[in-house]
């Protein structure tokens, strides 16, 4: 079966502050893609990263970086040094090659930045 | 940009009444799925399409049904609604059918339903 678990139901940081969302996945398939939404309080999802089960390279973006560990099945986030319209739920998802189209996300980490 | 427009964010609707949620997408996009949210359950998948007429049970079909006439366009049907379908609907498309690769998810904002 396939599983992502975000542990962390909430954050709150101060602006400013680094804050990395934990996810972890469990999967049997070989070929699998792992992703990060964000969900602003606008509603809509919106694709931040795709990482495949082959590169394990670590990525940054910005403010915005990813630590994929297939050793420990995560797929961590971090944001430093956060600002106020960081604020969003936060998913992060699985895809793998024998689910079909179906990807499977996480419950969610909530995530509050104060001015 | 990708457009995938829900026709409703809000509505309200009654115990036993028929619902129809609406989606379309613009980019002609094969695939088309239809989630619920609900707080700490994140998004469960109730239904998606990955062609026209084409259409798969997710994890939690029950009580609803869906219609795919054309491409763009993915209908989610409440044949009776009750009030634990009170939840917030996504709709959501990707591109490339068959490519897993390809399977980034574009997002409507999303209908918050209450049923009364």
């Amino acid at each position: 079966a396939q599983k992502v678990t975000q542990a962390q139901t909430e954050i709150s940081v101060v602006e400013k502050e680094d804050v990395t969302l934990d996810c972890v996945y469990e999967t049997r398939d070989t070929t699998y893609y792992l992703f990060w939404y964000k969900q602003p309080p606008s509603g809509e999802l919106v694709f931040l990263i795709r990482r495949n089960s082959f590169d394990e390279q670590n990525e940054i973006s910005g403010r915005y970086s990813w630590n994929f560990q297939k050793s420990t099945s995560s797929f961590n986030f971090t944001i430093t040094a956060s600002q106020v319209v960081d604020s969003a739920v936060y998913f992060c998802a699985l895809l793998g090659n024998t689910g079909g189209f179906k990807t499977i996300f996480g419950a969610g980490t909530r995530l509050f930045v104060k001015a | 940009d990708v457009k995938v427009t829900q026709s409703s964010r809000y509505l309200v609707k009654r115990t036993g009444e028929k619902v129809f949620l609406e989606c379309v997408q613009d980019m002609d996009h094969e695939n088309m799925f239809w989630y619920r949210q609900d707080p700490g359950l994140g998004l469960r998948l109730i239904y998606f399409s990955y062609d026209v007429k084409m259409k798969e049970k997710g994890d939690i079909p029950e009580g609803y049904s869906v219609s795919r006439e054309k491409k763009e366009r993915f209908s989610l049907i409440l044949e009776s609604a009750s009030t634990n379908q009170t939840s917030m609907y996504l709709c959501a498309s990707s591109p490339q059918g068959r490519a897993l690769a390809k399977n980034i998810q574009y997002f409507g904002a999303g209908t918050r339903l209450s049923v009364l």
